[in-house]
């Protein structure tokens, strides 16, 4: 089955800095990466996803990359606010051959923006 | 409705016991999910329902774990003999049908539950 590591576990950066997180995934045949942000206390909530048939997908300032050669994803958010402050969820599907709600999900990115 | 709706929101019980936990999804939506979160960890998938299909229930991680979906909307899941590792957020997501299952998972705001 799909394994789906995430890193960094924490990471802090200054307000008008960004913000890149990374995930890998074991199974090349994988073909969807969503990202989740979770603020405290809410539930999580899609930011942003990437299918296997392009590189990059942009949203304002949210970015997704995807190495299909190396099998990694990354996040990109750029000119961060405090309110981007959440922790923050890639995953994958837990098997190619099934439904894109059945996923993988690393072990999250506790992202803090100072203000 | 408006989301997808999960009763109680908070539920602590004493371990050994039985404890039901409540999905409403998103009106429509045919797939629905269960998930689980522990403090600090990612989501672990428990349950798939799609339509009238059998149940996935490959992540459920004991046979203390068990849901149904009836009519096609409302789901329960149900944990027996309750145990402290069993404490964690429990949370439901559904996907619009017409998306085939594939696409964003519109959650819960999950049931907490703890066990004593």
């Amino acid at each position: 089955g799909e394994n789906v590591e995430q890193h960094p576990s924490t990471l802090s950066v200054q307000e008008g800095d960004s913000a890149v997180i990374k995930c890998t995934y074991s199974d090349s045949a994988s073909n969807y990466f969503p990202w989740y942000k979770q603020e405290l206390g809410k539930r999580p909530q899609l930011i942003i996803d990437i299918r296997s048939n392009v590189g990059e997908k942009k949203d304002q300032r949210i970015a997704v990359t995807l190495n299909k050669t190396a099998k990694h994803f990354s996040l990109h958010i750029t000119e961060t606010q405090p309110e981007d402050s959440a922790v923050y969820f890639c995953a994958a599907p837990r098997s190619p051959y099934n439904q894109g709600g059945k996923l993988i999900f690393g072990q999250g990115t506790e992202l803090s923006v100072k203000p | 409705g408006a989301g997808v709706s999960q009763s109680p929101s908070n539920k602590v019980t004493e371990k050994g016991k039985d404890v039901e936990l409540r999905c409403d999804p998103i009106s429509g939506h045919t797939a629905l999910y269960w998930y689980r979160q522990s403090l600090g960890q990612g989501l672990e998938f428990l349950i798939y329902f799609q339509g009238n299909s059998a149940p996935d229930k490959s992540g459920l991680p004991s046979d203390r774990f068990s849901a149904e979906r009836t009519g096609g909307s409302v789901s329960t899941l149900t944990i027996q003999r309750t145990q402290q590792e069993d404490s964690a957020v429990y949370l439901c997501a559904s996907i619009g049908g017409g998306s085939g299952g594939v696409g964003e998972l519109f959650f819960g705001e999950g049931s907490r539950l703890t066990v004593l």
